[in-house]
């Protein structure tokens, strides 16, 4: 069953924008993951983030965790059109080795 | 990265038929693997949990005996749909937990698209 609930469901930015992503979910983590799908393909990681940290880096990526909130953020600096694709948040419940994903936020950058 | 691969990426079948889908890791040992499905425009939803050497464990809904999973070596899974319907016809990713990297992170096939006529 899906853990987590993305927004937006899509979002549609100019070239050189920031994109955010926001994804909650409903209970206990291990970690917290996200994914990039290109239309038909199949996914990849993007960056981990484990419940005991709050923020991490990745190049243009930055992703936040708020425990308390369950709830996590994904921002991309400066997107360039090659960024199009859909994003997935998913988690790793606690005690658990499978991940449940989010319904995925579908991002369009326009050059 | 860890690669993992998927085999057809694409099937067209006959209603009534059986398809097997692979799922191999090329460069590592997959002590779990994972298969998916995927609806257009939607998220994944797992399907199954396969350990090497065991039997696989199943979601909630998911018909056992109409999705067969084998997952017979440590770079090996196969996902036999049978007696395939329309309403099989969907995406289908499989992914893999690299044992000597720790199973935080899996690894995602390309996907195989299968259409039931």
């Amino acid at each position: 069953s899906q853990q987590g609930e993305e927004d937006p469901q899509a979002l549609s930015i100019q070239e050189g924008e920031n994109a955010t992503m926001n994804c909650s979910y409903k209970t206990s983590i291990n970690n917290l993951q996200w994914y990039r799908q290109n239309s038909g393909r199949g996914l990849v990681h993007l960056i981990l983030i484990r419940s005991n940290e709050r923020e991490k880096h990745s190049g243009r990526l930055r992703v936040t965790l708020d425990t308390s909130k369950k709830s996590s953020s994904l921002l991309i600096t400066a997107s360039r059109a090659a960024d199009t694709a859909s994003y997935f948040c998913a988690t790793v419940r606690t005690g658990a080795n499978n991940l449940f994903f989010g319904t995925g936020t579908r991002l369009t950058v326009i050059p | 990265g860890a690669v993992v691969s998927q085999h057809p990426s694409r099937v067209i079948c006959k209603s009534g038929t059986s398809v097997k889908i692979e799922c191999r890791s090329l460069d590592f040992q997959a002590t779990t693997m994972f298969w998916y499905r995927q609806f257009p425009k939607k998220s994944l939803m797992l399907m199954a949990t396969s350990n090497e050497g065991s039997k696989a464990t199943y979601e909630q809904g998911v018909e056992k005996d109409k999705f067969l999973i084998n997952h017979a070596s440590l770079t090996l899974s196969t996902l036999t749909v049978t007696s395939a319907h329309p309403e099989d016809s969907s995406f289908y990713i499989c992914s893999a937990g690299a044992r000597e990297r720790g199973t935080d992170t899996q690894y995602f096939g390309p996907g195989t698209r299968l259409t039931v006529l």
